[in-house]
């Protein structure tokens, strides 16, 4: 597609339970992020790979989180025994370099993220 | 911990009036953006700036990137409500794979 795709919009989990989100990137980006948006906050990093190696998973909040990219292309987010605290929006982004940001060279382009409640 | 600091944190102006949104850190960048983002979707990139002391316009809005590299401010003038949104700046820095993003500010202009 034209653009980021993310799914599922909207999800509702009971504590305890797992999630996993998916994102679609734009064909041929290289590096991939993850970020956790809090509401009417800016987003937090989560992670980033680029192709299929993650490169960085600094900003998992802890070992409930996981993220996976395994040919390079679709990246999964995965949550488990969700706690309340996780909710939030998880935004996926895509860029076609693998560096660049220095330069303002890099443009992240935004999915609509995903937006997790959980009760 | 977010290493931006925006403000003011909400603003809400009449159709009309000028703004100014700033974005502040102890911490140098180098290079910074601006990003819009409506309800229920993504940021979507406004502008990049690479120097210190940079200006940059974009039709009504006006960038500046600090001489330090630390802070950057965004003026609107004649405020619209389409520019009603959630406005994040976004820092890089050397060694580091991602973008750090402020705290936004919310901006409505009323009608």
């Amino acid at each position: 597609g034209a653009g980021v795709s993310q799914s599922p919009r909207y999800k509702v989990a009971k504590r305890g339970q797992d999630v996993a989100l998916r994102c679609d990137p734009i064909s041929g980006h290289v590096s991939l992020f993850w970020y956790q948006q809090a509401l009417g906050q800016g987003p937090e990093f989560l992670t980033y790979f680029q192709n299929e190696a993650q490169l960085d998973k600094s900003g998992l909040p802890s070992d409930r989180f996981f993220a996976e990219r395994p040919e390079g292309s679709v990246s999964t987010l995965k949550i488990q025994r969700t706690q309340q605290e996780d909710s939030a929006v998880y935004l996926c982004a895509s860029s076609f370099r693998d560096r660049g940001l220095l330069s303002g060279a890099n443009v992240l382009t935004f999915g609509a993220g995903s937006r997790l409640t959980v009760l | 911990t977010q290493l931006l600091e925006q403000s003011p944190q909400f603003l809400s102006i009449q159709e009309g009036e000028n703004l100014t949104v700033y974005c502040n850190s102890s911490s140098v960048f180098s290079s910074l953006q601006w990003y819009r983002q409506e309800p229920g979707e993504g940021p979507v990139l406004l502008v990049t700036v690479v120097t210190g002391g940079e200006v940059k316009k974009l039709k009504r809005l006006t960038f500046q990137f600090g001489d330090a590299r630390k802070d950057s401010s965004l003026h609107i003038t004649a405020a619209q409500p389409g520019d009603t949104g959630l406005y994040l700046c976004a820092g890089a820095q050397t060694g580091a794979n991602n973008l750090f993003f402020g705290t936004g500010t919310r901006l409505t202009v009323i009608p």
